[in-house]
C-alpha cells in the first residue's frame, strides 16, 4: 500500500477563499483522523470517522470547518471562508484496531 | 479526558551518546496504548515505538527503548548511540484501548531533539 495520501502538499490562498484538503486512507483502515499542527497548539484532533461516519467533531474550531467522508477511500476537510489564523499543517491519519495511526505527509496551508 | 505532557521543549545531545525524553500522561483507564512518534524536517510522522499498558515488559526497537512506569503514568524514550538522523521533533501519544475498534490518539506538545556531530 502507498500509505495515507494527502493533497495538495502545499496550499497558499487568500483570506476569504474556500480551501479543500483531500485524503486517501490506507485500504482496509476503518478509522480516519484529521489533525491540525501549529507551533502554539501542537497536534490537535479536529474530527475522526469510523466506517465513513463522523464519531467526534468536537475539535472542529468553528462552522467554517467541515469534513466529509463519502466512501472508505476518500475524505475532505473544507474551510470556507479561510482566515489567516487557519494557517497550519493539516494531517490526515488512518488506523485499524489498536495499532498505530499512519499519517499522510500533511498539507501546509498558508492563508494570506 | 486524557492528557499527555512533555515538559522538555528542547534537548540536544552529542552523536553516539544516549538521551532520554520524558513523557507523563493522565488517565483513569487501565488498558491503553502509548506511542512515540518522530517528525523529522520532512514533516512526516513516523512511529518510533509503541507500548501496550497491559504488558509489564518495556518495548524496545533497535536503539530505541522505553521506560514504562504505569503507576507513575510515565513513559520515557531512551535513544542509544544517537545518530544525526535522529534529529527531529518527538511526540508522545496516548490512545485508549477499544475492543474491536479504535480510538483517537492524544498527543503531547512535542520535544525538539538535536543531535550534534
Amino acid at each position: 500500500d502507498a500509505g495515507v495520501i494527502q493533497s495538495p502538499r502545499h496550499e497558499v490562498t487568500e483570506m476569504g477563499q474556500e480551501v479543500t484538503l483531500r485524503c486517501k486512507p490506507i485500504s482496509g483502515h476503518d478509522y480516519l483522523f484529521w489533525y491540525r499542527q501549529t507551533m502554539m497548539r501542537g497536534l490537535e484532533l479536529l474530527i475522526y470517522f469510523n466506517n465513513n461516519v463522523p464519531i467526534d467533531d468536537s475539535g472542529m474550531p468553528e462552522d467554517r470547518f467541515s469534513a466529509k467522508m463519502p466512501n472508505a477511500s476518500f475524505s475532505t476537510l473544507k474551510i470556507q471562508p479561510s482566515e489567516p489564523r487557519d494557517s497550519a499543517v493539516y494531517f490526515c491519519a488512518s488506523r485499524s484496531g489498536n495499532t498505530e495511526a499512519f499519517f499522510g505527509q500533511g498539507t501546509r496551508l498558508t492563508v494570506v | 479526558a486524557q492528557t499527555v505532557t512533555q515538559s522538555q521543549p528542547e534537548m540536544s545531545v552529542q552523536e553516539a551518546e544516549t538521551v532520554t525524553l520524558s513523557c507523563t500522561y493522565d488517565t483513569s483507564e487501565s488498558n491503553y496504548y502509548l506511542f512515540w512518534y518522530k517528525q523529522p524536517p520532512s514533516r512526516q510522522m513516523i512511529l518510533v515505538i509503541r507500548q501496550e499498558a497491559y504488558k509489564q515488559q518495556n518495548a524496545t526497537e533497535n536503539r530505541f527503548s522505553v521506560n514504562f512506569q504505569k503507576a507513575a503514568k510515565s513513559f520515557s524514550l531512551k535513544i542509544s548511540d544517537s545518530q544525526l538522523g535522529d534529529t527531529a521533533m518527538y511526540f508522545c501519544a496516548f490512545s485508549r484501548f477499544k475492543a474491536g475498534g479504535s480510538e483517537k490518539l492524544v498527543f503531547g506538545k512535542g520535544m525538539k531533539l538535536t543531535v550534534n556531530p
